[in-house]
């Protein structure tokens, strides 16, 4: 157990919908990251937060938009979806804002039809 | 765009065997990771090794980074079927940040 939490394990839904996922990172990780995983675009890079401010940007698309609270939990949605979005979708945290070792969720996988 | 890029793509081998892995990556590092992923479950640090450190062990893990070449190794010495996983190199950018994943090699470990 990595001790970081992903919600929902499973989501199915439509195209043109929207959906929210959330993660609760490691106690006391400051640093979130997102990153989408299918299987012809491998591990991708979305996006990533450090004590609520957003510290680095990969490749998100426009209709997706994350935050993280004061909490330190953080919420990726993705709006108008299309087939394409279906994909498995992790959240990792690290104690620093770069360079550590990443602790990875389960995941969240999505589901759009 | 990835940074890395593992190789072979697919590797399968007997247990007891010797596992090696490959990274090439573009540009400069911080440091470079190697994580490993059992089908659809999350992915689990495996070692890091810094920009200025050439070799690192962990267990039965043996990683090489040369600078000069872009490139990392991944050793497994002495394999197991419970190795059999997909293992990815992930670096990071100058600021520590920018983790970027390459494709991954999959292992397939036969008894």
């Amino acid at each position: 157990d990595s001790g970081v939490t992903q919600t929902p394990k499973h989501l199915i839904t439509a195209t043109g919908q929207r959906v929210t996922l959330r993660c609760s990172p490691r106690s006391g990780d400051l640093s979130v990251y997102w990153y989408q995983q299918s299987l012809d675009q491998g591990l991708q890079f979305l996006i990533q937060y450090y004590n609520g401010e957003e510290r680095a940007k990969g490749n998100i698309l426009e209709r997706f938009s994350a935050q993280q609270f004061p909490d330190l939990h953080s919420e990726l949605n993705l709006s108008s979806l299309e087939l394409g979005d279906s994909a498995l979708y992790f959240c990792a945290s690290s104690v620093e804002s770069g360079g550590g070792e990443l602790f990875f969720g389960e995941g969240s996988r999505l589901t759009v039809l | 765009s990835q940074q890395g890029e593992e190789d072979p793509q697919a590797l399968s081998i007997q247990e007891g065997e010797n596992a090696t892995m490959n990274c090439s990556y573009k540009t400069s590092i911080n440091n470079l990771q190697w994580y490993r992923q059992n089908s659809g479950r999350g992915l689990v640090h495996l070692i890091l090794i810094r920009s200025n450190e050439r070799e690192k062990h962990s267990g039965r893990l043996r990683v090489t980074l040369d600078t000069s070449k872009k490139s990392s190794s991944l050793l497994i010495t002495a394999s197991r079927a419970a190795d059999t996983a997909s293992y990815f190199c992930a670096t990071d950018d100058n600021y520590g940040q920018n983790f970027v994943f390459g494709p991954g090699t999959r292992l397939s470990v036969l008894p």
